[in-house]
């Protein structure tokens, strides 16, 4: 079965500290990626989201990601992170066969905490 | 523009009441439509989703039911709940097929928070 696994479930980091969030996902065949964040409050939104092209994607505030397709990974990187940064982080895949029905796979989450 | 709105945001039951939460979306027509569940360090694991009225797919066996009375209206019920309902229900559409080409991405309602005592 298809699945998504995203390495670290909690991390905590100072301000101006990098960020890399890990996420691999399990399925052969053409994939559309994608990142959500989640802020305390609010509701689930599109942080980035990559279909085909340049593996490097570049998202909403500074974030940017990138597809390894030999590693079946799409890691989340942000250079320098803001205490507005907290939030928990979704990688999610859905596989070509399932485009048609729109069904995103999910893992487990990571939260970030950035302390200012 | 599509909004997409799903209530009540919080939710207290006793064991073996029922439930409803209602998912509405707005400014699109036959959208696939999506519920969600967010345990603790879980993540989000897919419940039920719908390409169109009276057609529903259930992913994992649970004590949950969903039904699409309408284009854009979404419902997950369970007859008699239990304490393993407890979570945080997200409701979510996506372009139809007369959308266009299904990419997969998703648009989140505000969310419901279950908690069965």
């Amino acid at each position: 079965a298809q699945s998504v696994s995203q390495h670290n479930h909690h991390v905590i980091l100072s301000e101006a500290a990098s960020l890399e969030l890990g996420c691999n996902y399990s399925y052969g065949g053409t994939v559309n990626l994608f990142w959500y964040v989640q802020y305390p409050g609010q509701h689930l939104q599109l942080l980035l989201k990559y279909f085909s092209g340049d593996p490097l994607v570049k998202g909403i505030k500074g974030f940017e990601a990138e597809f390894i397709k030999s590693k079946f990974s799409f890691n989340l990187r942000k250079p320098s992170v803001q205490w507005s940064d907290t939030a928990e982080y979704f990688c999610a895949v859905n596989a070509a066969f399932l485009r048609n029905t729109g069904k995103l796979i999910f893992g487990q989450g990571t939260t970030l905490q950035v302390k200012p | 523009s599509q909004t997409i709105h799903q209530w009540p945001a919080t939710l207290v039951q006793p064991v073996g009441s029922p439930l409803s939460l209602e998912c509405t979306v707005e400014g699109t027509s036959n959208p696939n439509l999506y519920w969600y569940r967010q345990a603790a360090g879980r993540g989000l694991q897919l419940l039920f989703y719908s390409v169109g009225i009276g057609q529903i797919s259930s992913e994992v066996p649970q004590n949950l039911s969903a039904s699409r009375p309408q284009d854009r209206q979404f419902i997950l019920s369970s007859k008699k709940l239990l304490l393993s309902d407890s979570g945080f229900y997200l409701c979510a559409w996506s372009p139809g097929l007369a959308g266009g080409p299904n990419t997969g991405e998703l648009f989140f309602g505000e969310g419901s928070r279950l908690t069965v005592l």
